[in-house]
Formats: C-alpha cells, sequence, structure tokens
C-alpha cells in the first residue's frame, strides 16, 4: 500500500524555524495537507493544496512541493506550535486517502 | 459554526460491537462525504476511509474491510460506525472528519481533490476484558 514518510522528530529552539518533510511516490500527482494534533485534542488543519493556509492559521505556517517531497516550514517557532504533524494525501489514483508517519515538533 | 459531535467513550469486552455517531451541524450534512480515521494509543493517524453522504456508498482502505461498517441517518444529520467481533488492538480514538472537495480546472478537464477540513472530538472506544 502506498505510504508517506516524515521524519520522527523535529527540535527547535523558539524564534527558529521547523521544517517537517513528507516524501511519497505520488506527490507529484496529488497535493498535500498538514495537520496539527496536540495531546488530546483532534487534529487541525494548518495547510491545504501543498501551501495554502486556512484562515485562523497563523502567517508562520508555510508549505512547499518539489517533486516527491512536501515542506511544512514553521517559522519563528512558538511553544505553542509543539504537536504532532500529519503529512495527508492520496494515492496516485485519488481513490484512497493516507496519512503521513507523523513528526513530533519539540520547541526547546 | 460548522461542528462535528461525536458520541461518548464505550468500553467493550471482545468479540461485542460497537456503534459510533457523529452528528453534523452548521452545514448541508448532504453536500459533503464523511471519513473515518483511527488512532491507536502513541500511535499515528490512520485513514479508515469514507462514506458518500448522499449515496450512502461506502469505501474503505485495506485492513478496514468486514468488521467495519459506515452508515448514514440523514434525517438526523448522522453518520456512523460500527465495529462488529472487536479485538483488543481496536481499542482507539475514532475521528470524523468531513470531507472538503477542490476542484481544479486544468487543459485536460476538470480534477477533484479531497482533504478533511472538519474534525470531530474523537472517541474513544476501549476493548478489555
Amino acid at each position: 500500500s502506498y505510504e508517506l514518510t516524515q521524519p520522527p522528530s523535529v527540535s527547535v529552539s523558539p524564534g527558529q524555524t521547523a521544517r517537517i518533510t513528507c516524501s511519497g511516490d505520488a506527490l507529484p500527482k496529488q497535493y498535500a495537507y498538514w495537520y496539527q494534533q496536540k495531546p488530546g485534542q483532534a487534529p487541525v488543519l494548518v495547510i491545504y493544496k501543498d501551501s495554502e493556509r486556512p484562515s485562523g492559521i497563523p502567517e508562520r505556517f508555510s508549505g512547499s512541493s518539489s517533486g516527491t517531497t512536501v515542506t511544512l516550514t514553521i517559522s519563528g517557532v512558538q511553544a505553542e506550535d509543539e504537536a504532532d504533524y500529519y503529512c495527508q494525501s492520496a494515492d496516485s489514483s485519488g481513490t484512497y486517502k493516507v496519512f503521513g508517519t507523523g513528526t513530533k515538533v519539540t520547541v526547546l | 459554526q460548522v461542528q462535528l459531535v461525536q458520541s461518548g467513550s464505550e468500553l467493550k469486552k471482545p468479540g461485542a460491537s460497537v456503534k459510533v455517531s457523529c452528528k453534523a451541524s452548521g452545514y448541508t450534512f448532504t453536500s459533503y462525504a464523511m471519513n473515518w480515521v483511527r488512532q491507536a494509543p502513541g500511535q499515528g493517524l490512520e485513514w479508515m476511509g469514507w462514506i458518500n453522504t448522499n449515496t450512502g456508498n461506502p469505501t474503505y482502505a485495506q485492513g478496514f474491510t468486514g468488521r467495519f461498517v459506515f452508515s448514514l441517518d440523514t434525517s438526523v444529520s448522522t453518520a456512523y460506525l460500527q465495529i462488529s467481533s472487536l479485538k483488543a488492538e481496536d481499542t482507539a480514538v475514532y475521528y470524523c472528519a468531513r470531507d472538503f472537495e477542490l476542484r481544479m480546472r486544468a487543459a485536460a478537464g476538470i480534477y477533484y481533490y479531497y482533504y478533511m477540513d472538519v474534525w470531530g472530538k474523537g472517541t474513544t472506544v476501549t476493548v478489555s476484558s
């Protein structure tokens, strides 16, 4: 089955930039979406269509895409950004959705 | 406001069944499909599948066929997830999430992309003897 691969963890100091990658063979054909999940809470959409930000999401969250890798960037990380982040996309046919393996962002 | 309200936590014995509900409000229920997502303790998100709220036609992800059933009651804007023959490994938080359709026009035609824009708070199902 199709898989999206993320690094298990990323550590960053407050005010610095965190970058989280997500790799998958179908990413050139399918958009990627990013969700933030804090402990005990439901996921929240932070990026859609590779790089678009939903209303209410801070500008420090941005997304980009290059070939088989998409990247979520958090600029000027704040303590409140400490969370798990999941990319999500679909297989090449678009029939089946898939989540990435998840990345825990720790703010030092 | 758009909201998905899920039913409360469940404690079940192995072999039993459970039915989780997800009640939508703030939008036209049949205008958006519904996804189901599982998260086992300490694990990542797993997409279980989705149900077309117009036709009732479900699509199940690999690993979620047989014991898992998606259903609807459109009269009360509610989606359901039923799991039968429960096992300890079914212990998880189950989320419903609205499916947003993105339409993109290209030279070759119109392309459709789907993502989950609104989530319920989750229902914890614990399977233990």
